[in-house]
This record gives structure tokens, sequence and C-alpha cells, in this order.
């Protein structure tokens, strides 16, 4: 699985759009980018995934460079409750329907009033 | 809420001794994983169950042990414990053809 980094924090002004970058530079063609976040010790909570086209769903947007080493995740109007911890996940596609998420340290995201 | 249920949520116990811990999936997942968290690993994977059948493994330690039952639900035992063993363990279910996983909320043991 290609390995992601992530910055280890960022912070975002409540109301503001927070942007979560992540680098994915050898991620293969058949590889999805996953983000998945934590908020203090609950468990892990999937947010969107894509290929190759950008995705949006209602918690979030997800951008993919067109060379897909890396993208971007991004929260519209960040609220208190985004404060957490922001995994970005490549992982490739299974057959065999086996998908071993493998979470970095990921990016801590501080939502600040 | 995942729709994924965790039991126990805490649990205390000590070196050497043996602990189950338990998963109920969500309903239509046949997929079942478990992690392990702690302070300085960070989330690992330790194995996944589909429908009955192991059907990955990672980092688990011989000491660990889980199982998927008829009924989907899913065990998770640790036996020997050492003081490293203390984690957040989590549960998570999925379908088939997706990586959506939905996690529970975790068991945390401490060992002593």
């Amino acid at each position: 699985d290609a390995k992601t980094t992530q910055p280890p924090s960022m912070d975002c002004a409540e109301g503001r759009a927070a942007n979560l970058p992540c680098n994915h530079s050898t991620i293969s063609g058949n590889e999805y980018v996953y983000w998945y976040r934590q908020i203090h010790s609950q468990g892990p909570q999937y947010i969107i995934h894509g290929l190759k086209n950008n995705e949006t769903n209602e918690m979030a947007s997800l951008i993919i460079t067109e060379d897909r080493k890396s993208s971007t995740l991004i929260l519209p109007h960040a609220t208190l409750r985004d404060t957490a911890v922001y995994y970005c996940i490549a992982e490739p596609t299974s057959g065999a329907g086996s998908y071993q998420l493998t979470f970095g340290k990921g990016t801590k995201l501080s939502v600040i009033p | 809420d995942s729709g994924v249920t965790q039991t126990p949520k805490h649990l205390i116990t000590a070196t050497g001794q043996r602990v189950t811990l338990r998963c109920s999936p969500r309903s239509g997942d046949l997929s079942v994983y478990w992690y392990q968290q702690s302070l300085d690993q960070g989330l690992q994977f330790l194995i996944q169950y589909y429908n009955g059948e192991e059907r990955a493994k990672g980092n688990i330690l011989e000491r660990f042990s889980a199982q998927q039952f008829p009924d989907l639900h899913s065990e998770l035992n640790l036996s020997s414990l050492e003081l490293g063993d203390s984690a957040l363990y989590f549960c998570a279910s999925g379908r088939f053809s997706a990586g959506e996983l939905f996690f529970g909320e975790g068991s945390r043991l401490t060992v002593l």
C-alpha cells in the first residue's frame, strides 16, 4: 500500500473551510484514497473516499490531483465538533473483500472559536 | 452511532490473565475487523473475518486469537496478558466490496 504523508497538526477558525492535505506520491492505479477521522479516542469514522475524480458527500469534499499524487479533504464550514485526528489512507481495491486500512499518525485538526 | 456494538467498554485485569472482547457488527455486514490502538503504536490492524472465516491477518500476537460465529458476532481473546497489552481495541464491520468500515466505540483494556 502506498505511504501517505500528512502534516501533524492544523488549526482552523470555526465557520471557515478546513483544507487538509495528504501526499501519496507512490500511489498505484488501483489504490483508492480514504479519509477517516477519530474524535478523542472514539472509534474512527469514515468520511469519504475516491479514486481519481473529485467526490463530495454530506460531510466533506475530496479533491484528488490529476496525477493522483496528492489530495485535499475539505470540510466546508468547520465546527468545534470537527476537532479530531484526520487520517488519509491509500488502500487498493480488493476483490477478496479485505481492507486492512493502514492508519498513520494523521493530522490533528483543531477548530478554534 | 455506527451500529457496531462492543463490550465491555472498560476492562481492568492483571498480568497473566485472559480476557474476551465481544463485537456485534452492523446488520448486514459480513466482515469484522479488529484493531488495537495504543499510545505509542497508533491504530494497528489485527485480524479480519468474513462470514465466519479468517480472511486477513495483521500484527496479531500468538497470545491473541479471534473467531466469528454463525450469527456474525466476533470475539477477540487475549491471553497471558502483559502490561503492554493495555490499549483500546476497536472492532469494525463492513460490506464485501467497499473500504468503508464502521467502527465501534472500542473496549479499553488496562492490564495492571
